[in-house]
């Protein structure tokens, strides 16, 4: 079937706005990641869900930042009161199990201005 | 200094040429990924690997735990081949990857 779907693929809010972005990983896969692209910077870790376990938060930069999955499937990150900082790229990734191979979402394009 | 280093970040070369990218790690590690993201950001996971080596086509990718480095290998490079290929590693105990910064490859016919 289909890969790991991420939506929307691009996203232009204005700054002080919430925005939900939403990952759908493929099927059966327990583990869930989200990762953030930073203009010309590397990949960071956000937070990660692995089946019913708490998730492990660690790598949100602020507590405008939260997320969440339900029945182990559909996840959705959200950003209250967007600043301009925080203008990425948002990776999402699945895997069949913890310590499997990643499958990647083509990401959602966060612009705000 | 960071914790996953990768070198060259910058590479050029001809076609056909074989194409070495390092990654040296300063971590405990369960596990080395090597990913490449094409223009347009998708990115693709080439190999995971903790020990040894792993071929697939005319990619290698390597791995020293004792000395804590990975290569990644190309063989008879392509144009197609131009990507930034980016090493990050699993930590012990926990999911999270720790990224190196990428190498941008350009492979010129």
């Amino acid at each position: 079937g289909a890969g790991v779907s991420q939506s929307p693929s691009n996203k232009v809010t204005e700054k002080g706005k919430d925005v939900e972005l939403r990952c759908d990983p493929i099927s059966g896969h327990t583990a869930l990641y989200w990762y953030r692209q930073s203009l010309g910077q590397g990949l960071e870790f956000l937070i990660y869900f692995q089946g019913n376990s708490a998730p492990d938060k660690s790598g949100l930069p602020s507590d405008r930042f939260s997320a969440e999955r339900t029945g182990g499937s559909v996840s959705t990150l959200t950003i209250q009161r967007t600043q301009q900082e925080d203008s990425a790229v948002y990776l999402c990734a699945s895997s069949l199990v913890r310590g499997s191979p990643l499958h990647f979402g083509n990401g959602t394009r966060l612009t705000v201005t | 200094k960071n914790e996953v280093e990768q070198s060259p970040q910058n590479l050029t070369a001809q076609e056909g040429e074989f194409i070495t990218i390092n990654c040296s790690y300063s971590v405990g590690i369960s596990a080395l990924h090597w990913l490449q993201q094409h223009p347009g950001g998708g990115i693709v996971s080439l190999f995971m690997l903790s020990s040894g080596k792993k071929k697939h086509g005319r990619l290698i990718a390597t791995i020293n735990i004792q000395e804590k480095h990975s290569s990644l290998h190309i063989t008879a490079s392509h144009p197609r081949d131009s990507a930034v290929y980016i090493c990050a590693v699993g930590r012990l105990r926990n999911e999270k990857l720790t990224f190196g910064t990428g190498t941008r490859l350009t492979i010129i016919p």
